[in-house]
């Protein structure tokens, strides 16, 4: 089955432990993208990657990191937490950017909780 | 930039009724328009998409959309809704070049009474 995969689902942690999410396609997908949610806000974009080892920043990158080693993953780092980071996430890829719109699927989401 | 407003942060209707969820944009260039629908405790799904021609476009479970140039508006539609489109609905647009990234709208939640 054709999906998008995050893990963990549900964190909960303290400010300053650093924590990584992890993402994975199983589509070959070139474009993967991480975005927070938050109430009143809808989604906003953190960073986003063409292809691998290319990665760009989106709307709301600090205090985020990412890495882009192989195609199928796409890892979600926070450093050093701190509780404006406290936000539902999510993972989404497509084909590739660019020459022809493809569409981006979703994955189901983390709950991340910094107190 | 592109912005998305979506006028509503919450719509409460009643089994059967119709329902229109409104979203404008603004952008200085040519961008294509999405509908998302986000059902608890899951993320998100494509409803449809306006990219070209035909200005009234038609989705999953018997939504549809207008595109209206002039009024820069994407309107999301339904005859006649069901408890199951109880969910979050987010509008979204994208430039036509580039990263074609989606920026999206504060979302509207839907609320079905019986």
């Amino acid at each position: 089955e054709a999906q998008v995969t995050q893990n963990p689902r549900y964190l909960i942690t303290v400010t300053g432990k650093k924590l990584t999410v992890t993402c994975s396609q199983n589509m070959n997908h070139e474009y993967m993208s991480w975005y927070r949610q938050d109430p009143g806000l809808g989604l906003r974009q953190i960073y986003y990657s063409m292809n691998v080892e290319v990665t760009d920043k989106g709307d709301v990158p600090e205090g985020y990191k990412v890495s882009r080693k192989e195609k199928r993953n796409f890892p979600l780092i926070l450093e050093s937490p701190s509780p404006n980071q406290t936000s539902l996430y999510f993972c989404a890829s497509k084909l590739r950017a660019g020459g022809g719109i493809y569409e981006q699927y979703f994955g189901p989401g983390t709950r991340l909780t910094v107190t | 930039a592109q912005s998305v407003t979506q006028l509503d942060s919450q719509v409460p209707v009643f089994e059967e009724a119709p329902v229109e969820l409104r979203c404008n944009y603004s952008s200085s260039v040519s961008v294509y328009l999405f509908w998302y629908v986000q059902y608890p405790n899951q993320g998100l799904q494509l409803l449809l998409k306006y990219l070209s021609g035909s200005t009234l476009v038609k989705g999953i479970n018997g939504f549809e959309a207008e595109f209206n140039k002039s009024q820069t508006s994407f309107h999301l539609r339904k005859p006649s809704v069901h408890i199951s489109d109880t969910a979050e609905y987010f509008c979204a647009v994208s430039i036509i070049q580039g990263a074609q990234k989606l920026v999206f709208g504060q979302g509207t939640r839907l609320t079905i009474n019986p």
